[in-house]
């Protein structure tokens, strides 16, 4: 089945800069990259996601970058706020199977 | 657009109790749901998926009769916690699947706002 690994796992930035989260899957039919953002004790929320026919795409200070040779994928978040603080999780789903497998997740901290 | 509301928010119960909580999606008709349970600290460990009308399949090492799961409608689904003991106290979140869009796979899911049992 798909394996997915996220790093880092914690990640400390001052408020403006660039926060940048990394995750490779293991399955090379997967084709759909969900990102979610979970607030302590919420629901994760899905901010951006990206499909393999696609490399890049961006929401504003959101961006998603998909290497689907190296089977890897990354989520860029511009000008950092403290409300961008929270754990985010990546996921893989491959076509066919409605499941999303997670990766562990990264506690995004923004220091004013 | 794509709202699931989850039910209750919080459960404290005595161990051999059973438990049930909903999931509903209220603006979107969903074939699938999904039924997690996170850990504290932790990413969402999926039990089992939900499929309207039919039997749920559940992940490897999920009991099917501790944690009962019925999808009688497109909007709703349930899961049962039977005879629930305090190992058994997890933040549980159940998501949903749009029916989709025709020649698009892999619809978003989105998520309940979950429900935190803990068990005496």
């Amino acid at each position: 089945g798909e394996n997915v690994e996220q790093h880092p796992s914690t990640l400390s930035v001052q408020e403006g800069d660039s926060a940048v989260i990394k995750c490779t899957y293991s399955d090379s039919a997967s084709n759909y990259f969900p990102w979610y953002k979970q607030e302590l004790g919420k629901r994760p929320q899905l901010i951006i996601d990206i499909r393999s026919n696609v490399g890049e795409k961006k929401d504003q200070r959101i961006a998603v970058t998909l290497n689907k040779t190296a089977k890897h994928f990354s989520l860029h978040i511009t000008e950092t706020q403290p409300e961008d603080s929270a754990v985010y999780f990546c996921a893989a789903s491959s076509p066919g199977y409605s499941t999303l497998t997670f990766g562990k997740g990264t506690m995004l901290l923004v220091s004013p | 657009g794509a709202v699931v509301s989850q039910h209750p928010s919080r459960v404290i119960c005595k161990s051999g109790t059973s438990v049930k909580i909903e999931c509903r999606s209220l603006d979107f008709q969903a074939t699938t749901m999904f039924w997690y349970r996170q850990f504290p600290k932790q990413s969402l460990m999926l039990m089992a998926t939900s499929n309207e009308g039919s039997k749920a399949t559940y992940e490897q090492g999920v009991e099917k009769d501790k944690f009962l799961i019925n999808h009688a409608s497109l909007t709703l689904s349930t899961l049962t916690v039977t005879s629930a003991h305090p190992e058994d106290s997890s933040f549980y979140i159940c998501s949903a699947r749009d029916y989709g869009v025709p020649g698009i796979s892999n619809q978003p899911q989105h998520f309940g706002d979950g429900t935190r049992l803990s068990i005496l």
